[in-house]
C-alpha cells in the first residue's frame, strides 16, 4: 500500500510548457519534502513545506502544501530541458517523526 | 558541511551469497539514518532506520538486515541474497530532534542477484 501517492506517473513536454505534479494522501504529515533524482543517483532535496496552505517558489518551481496537510503539487513555469529527471514527494509521519514515506514518482522528460 | 558515503556503487552477487552494504556520514553527529530501496524509475520503499548506536527499526519484514556497530555507520546485510533482493539501495541521514525533517541521500548502491 502506497501511502503517498503521485500523479501523473510520466510526463513528457516541450520546452516552455508548464506542468503540474501532484502528490495525494489521506494521511497528515508533519511536513512534506519534494526531492528530484537523476538516474543512477541519490534523490536531492529541492524543498519543505510545514505549514498548511504553504506556498514556496524556487525559481520556475512553485511548491504548495494542502491546507490540510494532506497533499501537495509542484508546478513548473516553463520548462527546461534540465528539469528532466524523476520527481519524488516524501512526507514526515505526524506520529514518529523518524519516518518519511515516498510517493511512487513522477518521470518528466522535457524535449528540446 | 555534513556528507554521506555508501558503497560499494555496483555490485552482481549470485543468490544464495551474503551482502554488505556500507553507509558512513561525516560531519555531523547522532543523525538518524536510513535504508531505502528503489525499483526502476520508482518510488522509494522504506527498510530500516536507526536513531543511535545499536538501535535499528524495521519496517518490512524481509531477507535484510541492518546494524549500527557505531554513530555514524549504517550498515545493510544479509545472509542470503534471494533473486527478489536486486535493486538500487539507497542510505540517507536526516538531523535528529524534531526540525522541520528533511532527508540527505547517498549515492545509490545497485545490486544486481544473479
Amino acid at each position: 500500500t502506497q501511502l503517498l501517492e503521485q500523479s501523473p506517473q510520466f510526463l513528457s513536454i516541450q520546452e516552455g510548457e508548464n506542468l503540474t505534479v501532484y502528490c495525494n494522501s489521506s494521511s497528515v504529515f508533519s511536513s512534506l519534502q519534494w526531492y528530484r533524482q537523476e538516474p543512477g543517483e541519490g534523490p536531492v532535496l529541492l524543498v519543505t513545506v510545514v505549514t498548511g496552505g504553504e506556498v514556496k517558489k524556487l525559481k520556475r518551481l512553485t511548491f504548495q502544501f494542502g491546507d490540510a496537510r494532506k497533499d501537495s503539487s509542484l508546478h513548473i513555469t516553463a520548462a527546461q530541458p534540465g528539469d528532466t529527471g524523476l520527481y519524488l514527494c516524501a512526507g514526515r509521519s505526524e506520529y514518529n517523526f523518524n519516518k518519511f514515506y515516498f510517493g511512487s514518482g513522477t518521470k518528466l522528460n522535457v524535449k528540446p | 558541511s555534513q556528507t554521506i558515503h555508501q558503497w560499494p556503487a555496483t555490485l552482481v552477487q549470485p543468490v544464495g551469497s551474503p551482502l554488505s552494504l556500507e553507509c558512513t556520514v561525516e560531519g555531523t553527529s547522532n543523525p538518524n539514518l536510513y535504508w531505502y530501496r528503489q525499483a526502476a524509475g520508482r518510488g522509494l520503499q522504506l527498510l530500516f532506520y536507526s536513531v543511535g548506536i545499536g538501535q535499528i527499526s524495521s519496517e518490512v519484514p524481509q531477507n535484510l538486515s541492518a546494524s549500527r556497530p557505531q554513530d555514524r555507520q549504517f550498515i545493510l546485510s544479509s545472509k542470503k541474497l534471494l533473486l527478489s533482493d536486486s535493486g538500487f539501495y539507497l542510505c540517507a541521514w536526516s538531523p535528529s530532534g524534531t526540525g522541520t525533517g528533511e532527508l540527505f541521500f547517498g549515492e545509490g548502491s545497485r545490486l544486481t542477484v544473479l
